[in-house]
């Protein structure tokens, strides 16, 4: 049962450009949330969403940050025009159904991204 | 708002010594502490999961401990080895917000010598 995946490992961007980070959720999960790691911080969470749905984005930026959870593929959070500052690395986690008071999250690897 | 703080931010400690790591929280409503594992390059592992209701949790060398009312908890290692270099985050899941988000601590970046 191979565990949480998230593609690309690295991703390097130039200021102005898209970047698209991938996750698939362990066998049988269909919540997935995402967090955000800046260097020297904590991890934050940016937003959780079931299939086809966004129950929570709370802790992601309004503007150029999106996210989707479609019924077939995996999840993706897209950051469109990036900027320096969107430099960190996000972490993907997934968990079989809201998580209960002591169900765990399984993490991804995470995406290191760089803009240039 | 629920604000989780680890102390110290990095500890180096000789093979063979037990050691403790250090969480604190802001808001005592929580649902559950989680400690987890962060390998360089690599995802987080959980550790173990304390429920509000309980006072601790064991994995082998691990002891987690949760004292809901002050505000703490700490992760105890027995007879540390060079394998658990890593860096141990600490995350609550606060009752309030309606959601399951997690709120982490920045983490305590473990050095195991040889």
């Amino acid at each position: 049962n191979a565990g949480v995946m998230q593609n690309p490992r690295h991703l390097v961007r130039r200021r102005g450009q898209e970047a698209r980070l991938r996750c698939s959720p362990m066998k049988g999960h269909s919540h997935v949330y995402w967090y955000r790691q800046l260097p020297e911080e904590g991890l934050k969470f940016m937003v959780y969403l079931q299939k086809e749905n966004i129950i929570d984005e709370s802790g992601m930026p309004k503007e150029r940050f999106s996210a989707e959870f479609p019924k077939e593929g995996p999840s993706i959070l897209r950051i469109q025009q990036v900027v320096r500052g969107d430099s960190a690395a996000y972490f993907c986690a997934s968990s079989h159904g809201r998580q209960a008071t002591n169900e765990k999250l399984f993490f991804g690897s995470g995406t290191q991204l760089s803009v240039l | 708002k629920q604000e989780v703080t680890q102390i110290p931010a990095a500890l180096s400690v000789p093979e063979g010594e037990n050691l403790v790591l250090n969480c604190s929280f802001t808001d005592s409503a929580i649902y559950n502490l989680q400690w987890f594992r962060q390998d360089p390059g690599k995802g987080l592992t959980s550790l173990l999961l304390i429920q509000s209701s309980q006072r601790e949790q064991t994995s082998g060398r691990l002891n987690a401990s949760l004292d809901k009312s002050s505000g703490r908890s700490t992760l105890y290692i027995a007879a540390s080895q060079p394998g658990d270099s890593a860096t141990y985050l600490c995350a609550v899941r606060p009752t309030q917000g309606g959601s399951e988000k997690l709120v982490f601590g920045k983490g305590t970046k473990l050095t195991v010598n040889p």
